[in-house]
């Protein structure tokens, strides 16, 4: 089944305590990228990433690093959360001619306390 | 401004009826345009693709006008099933997207 995979789906941590969301996709895609929603706000690109090694900043990057050593993989990583970054994260992945046909994965609830 | 706007509703909508909502967009450069559902907290999922001047798909309706920078959203004899909300989205030069804040829709019978 085509899909895209984030873990954990749930997350309370604590301010400072480094975290990795990880993001799957089996469907060969080129084009991935990392979005949180927040109440008002909508959808914010965070990173995204043309293919292995290519990444850029999205719309609201602070706070945030991301990694595309392998394809399939887009982990987004916090290296010190801060209450602010609580949100619903979400990946999603596109081949590169319809790059704005995303796949997302189911999401990720975060809060930092 | 926001790049992309959207009246957040909600709309309350008759079963059976018709509802429209627009989405504006501020970058004239945007080559693409599309609609996502979104159920409560769940992932969004692709509706309809607006690439040209528009799209039908059943019940639904996408148009888009480039001259008024906005694309719309028509539902045709609403159920129950499409409260959702919609999500449009607009992605130009730099492979940057982006999306609006969504308008949520409630069919009530």
């Amino acid at each position: 089944e085509a899909q895209v995979t984030q873990n954990p789906r749930y997350l309370i941590t604590v301010t400072g305590k480094k975290l990795t969301v990880t993001c799957s996709q089996n469907m060969n895609h080129e084009y991935m990228s990392w979005y949180r929603q927040d109440p008002g706000l909508g959808l914010r690109q965070i990173y995204y990433s043309m293919n292995v090694e290519v990444t850029d900043k999205g719309d609201v990057p602070e706070g945030y690093k991301v990694s595309r050593k392998e394809k399939r993989n887009f982990p987004l990583i916090l290296e010190s959360p801060s209450p602010n970054q609580t949100s619903l994260y979400f990946c999603a992945s596109s081949t590169p001619t319809a790059y704005n046909e995303q796949f997302f994965g189911p999401g990720t609830r975060l809060t930092v306390l | 401004r926001k790049e992309v706007e959207q009246d957040p509703g909600p709309f309350n909508v008759p079963e059976g009826a018709t509802v429209a909502f627009n989405c504006t967009y501020s970058n004239s450069a945007s080559q693409s345009f599309f609609w996502y559902r979104q159920d409560c907290r769940k992932e969004p999922k692709l509706l309809m693709s607006v690439y040209s001047s528009g799209n039908e798909d059943g019940r639904f309706t996408a148009q888009l006008n480039r001259a008024s920078q906005y694309i719309s959203l028509l539902i045709r004899d609403s159920k129950l099933s499409d409260s959702a909300t919609y999500l449009c989205s607009s992605g130009g030069a730099g492979n940057k997207l982006t999306f609006g804040g969504g308008t949520r829709v409630l069919v009530k019978p």
